[in-house]
């Protein structure tokens, strides 16, 4: 069974760096990519960046200066780290293989 | 960059009604290898994003044949004959031609 799961921190303060880890199972790295992408509260869908099954990245060329997408096979695991964090960046933040997706987590930015 | 622009923003329905939705690019999206990647997404209250329709008319597994996908160049449209409660919710095309990008999402609700 195909499944994806976001984990990290609830609550981050301005000016800091997100850091999200998407474990996932059921499907391998290396035969399908994983995007990610956020929700700010009561908005729309934002994509923000993918890691692409060779290892490549590619990023939203709002976000490309603050984001950095890795991953690491042998866990099965994609990870986003974001810096410079914002109030406006508060949002749910899902990833995704857009046929299935991770419940999502809700990240806040605030002191 | 693409921009993919949704009417209404709101469609009220009865059930049993037919409900349409229109998606518009900012330029066409069909690929340079022939195919146009136009998808729908229904986001209902507090879950994650799920894929109805892929390249513009395909039914994701499980989707039922009452979600009809259609269009093509910069064009598209989404029905949906005889709407069901579980047919609620916020619908969101998304185009995957020229990277990526949302459309800012239409509410089916009850009138």
């Amino acid at each position: 069974e195909v499944q994806l799961k976001e984990s990290g921190p609830g609550l981050v303060q301005p000016s800091q760096t997100l850091s999200l880890t998407c474990t996932v199972s059921g499907f391998s790295l290396t035969d399908y990519s994983v995007h990610w992408v956020r929700q700010p509260p009561g908005k729309g869908l934002e994509w923000m960046g993918v890691m692409w099954s060779g290892g490549s990245t590619a990023y939203n060329s709002a976000l490309k200066s603050r984001l950095s997408i890795s991953r690491d096979t042998s866990k099965s695991q994609v990870f986003l780290k974001m810096n410079s964090l914002q109030t406006e960046d508060t949002a749910i933040y899902y990833c995704t293989r857009f046929d299935f997706w991770g419940p999502g987590t809700m990240v806040t930015v605030s002191s | 960059d693409v921009v993919l622009t949704q009417t209404p923003v709101a469609q009220p329905v009865t059930l049993g009604d037919q409900a349409s939705i229109s998606c518009r690019s900012s330029q066409s999206l069909v690929h340079s290898n022939g195919n146009t990647y136009l998808e729908w997404y229904l986001q209902k209250p507090g879950q994650s994003p799920q894929l109805l329709i892929y390249k513009v008319s395909n039914r994701f597994s499980g989707v039922p044949d009452r979600f009809i996908g259609s269009g093509s160049g910069s064009d598209f449209t989404l029905k949906i004959s005889r709407v069901e409660p579980e047919d609620l919710g916020v619908y969101y095309c998304f185009q995957a031609t020229h990277d990526y990008t949302f459309g800012a999402g239409t509410k089916l609700e009850l009138k």
